[in-house]
């Protein structure tokens, strides 16, 4: 039973890029929800998706945006790169009819931008 | 912001229970418990949630007082592996929605 993926495990980018990051759930899970982790904090909530449909927002500037796709895939998109957007992006799936809703992580995605 | 309060860091010696306690006193009751760890680097590991009766599983045992205010997590045998940041998460269950709002976290360092 695969778990949570992420990719890319890593990359660089320079400010005012965009930058496209993806997730694949855990077999079963319908749901995706986002999180950033600056270094030496806990994780961030951004947004979460569920039917195609960003269903929750934490409080993230627009530039910060999301899809998910029929296969319940999700990608996380991030315009105009600021260095404090450097972070560990992490995605977790869930679903309310399996796990009991609870949220299983991936390995994130570390994000530097110079 | 983060519902629950813990201890900055803790030491444990390996072999020995570490003991991890979580402070939550404005849980409402519809809200369970939940710990996740987060070795370096690595994303969170969930390891267990109760709502007001202890929980037992192959990684830990989760003890919630009576009155549902506090909760320790139990690692029965802990080894250097275990070493590791702990989240202790206050989160209602309602139709799959709620967010995980983590705080600082416990870290804890297993010694040899």
């Amino acid at each position: 039973d695969a778990g949570v993926t992420q990719s890319p495990t890593h990359l660089i980018k320079t400010r005012g890029q965009q930058v496209t990051l993806r997730c694949s759930p855990k077999s079963g899970h319908d749901t995706v929800s986002w999180y950033q982790q600056a270094l030496g904090q806990g994780p961030q909530f951004i947004f979460q998706y569920y039917e195609e449909e960003e269903r929750q927002r934490g409080n993230f500037p627009d530039r910060f945006s999301g899809h998910q796709f029929p296969n319940y895939s999700s990608e996380l998109n991030v315009n105009a790169l600021l260095l404090g957007d450097s972070a560990l992006y992490l995605c977790a799936s869930s679903s309310l009819g399996r796990d009991g809703d609870t949220q299983y992580f991936g390995p994130g995605t570390r994000l530097t931008v110079l | 912001d983060a519902k629950t309060t813990q201890p900055p860091s803790m030491d444990c010696a390996e072999g020995r229970a570490a003991n991890l306690p979580c402070n939550h006193s404005t849980i409402s009751g519809n809200e369970y418990v939940y710990w996740y760890r987060q070795i370096h680097s690595q994303g969170p590991q969930y390891i267990i949630h109760g709502l007001k009766n202890n929980e037992t599983n192959e990684m830990a045992s989760l003890i919630i007082t009576e009155d549902r205010k506090s909760s320790t997590l139990i690692l029965p045998h802990a080894t250097l592996r275990d070493t590791a940041v702990y989240y202790c998460i206050v989160r209602a269950r309602q139709g799959g929605s709620e967010k995980l709002v983590f705080g600082k976290g416990t870290k804890l360092t297993v010694n040899p």
